[in-house]
């Protein structure tokens, strides 16, 4: 899987606590991203970072933040879990962003939110 | 509005014999279109992608995409379908952030 890798790969909790999820890469791509995948809706955007300290939203930004304090990490933050965030989360990392490059996505995090 | 749109959710194709699965957009503009496939458990990973030129993109395990501007279509075909080729397909469209169709499964009968 490209060099990404996420934790925890499965993960259970309840509604109302906080959750972190994190992406970490060795390609020393510029471009990072946080998908979810749901049933009936292919993958959706999230958040995505085109560096250090620079992140911006995606199409289902909201009960989510995101942090890249480093070239090789990306942390999904749920503040307070919700039932409709049970999902499966995928991270992709990109040298450039969408059409010019491709994007390489990690093994995915499976969340379960009871 | 971009939107993009696999009309099946499910193809079943014989060992040995063509496959086809479908795309179609709706986006102004010329955007750049993206084929990737997913195995169980696993992340997507990359198959083919058009940018400009050529109709007919030729991408990785033998699979090919075939552009139709008129129809804005993106369909990825197969000449011989393996086993192996079993999983689920996805179609992505844009010009910065990718937008994906809801999937594909293909299954092909042994």
């Amino acid at each position: 899987d490209a060099g990404i890798t996420q934790s925890p790969r499965h993960k259970v909790t309840e509604t109302g606590t906080p959750v972190t999820l994190r992406c970490h890469q060795t390609e020393n791509h510029r471009y990072m991203y946080w998908y979810r995948q749901d049933p009936g809706h292919g993958l959706r955007l999230i958040h995505y970072s085109y560096g250090v300290k620079d992140t911006d939203k995606g199409e289902v930004s909201d009960g989510y933040s995101v942090s890249r304090s480093k070239t090789e990490d990306f942390l999904l933050t749920l503040e307070s879990a919700t039932s409709s965030q049970t999902s499966v989360y995928f991270c992709a990392i990109s040298e450039d962003r969408g059409q010019l490059d491709t994007q390489y996505f990690g093994p995915g995090t499976r969340l379960t939110v009871l | 509005a971009q939107s993009v749109a696999q009309p099946e959710d499910q193809v079943n194709v014989a060992e040995g014999n063509p496959l086809t699965v479908k795309c179609t957009y709706s986006v102004s503009g010329n955007p750049y279109l993206f084929w990737y496939v997913q195995y169980p458990n696993r992340g997507l990973q990359f198959l083919l992608k058009y940018i400009t030129g050529d109709n007919l993109v030729k991408g990785s395990y033998g699979f090919e995409a075939e552009f139709n501007k008129s129809q804005t279509s993106f369909h990825l075909k197969k000449p011989s379908a393996l086993v192996s080729d079993s999983a689920l397909y996805f179609c992505a469209v844009g010009f910065d952030n990718l937008f994906f169709g809801t999937g594909t499964r293909l299954t092909v009968i042994p």
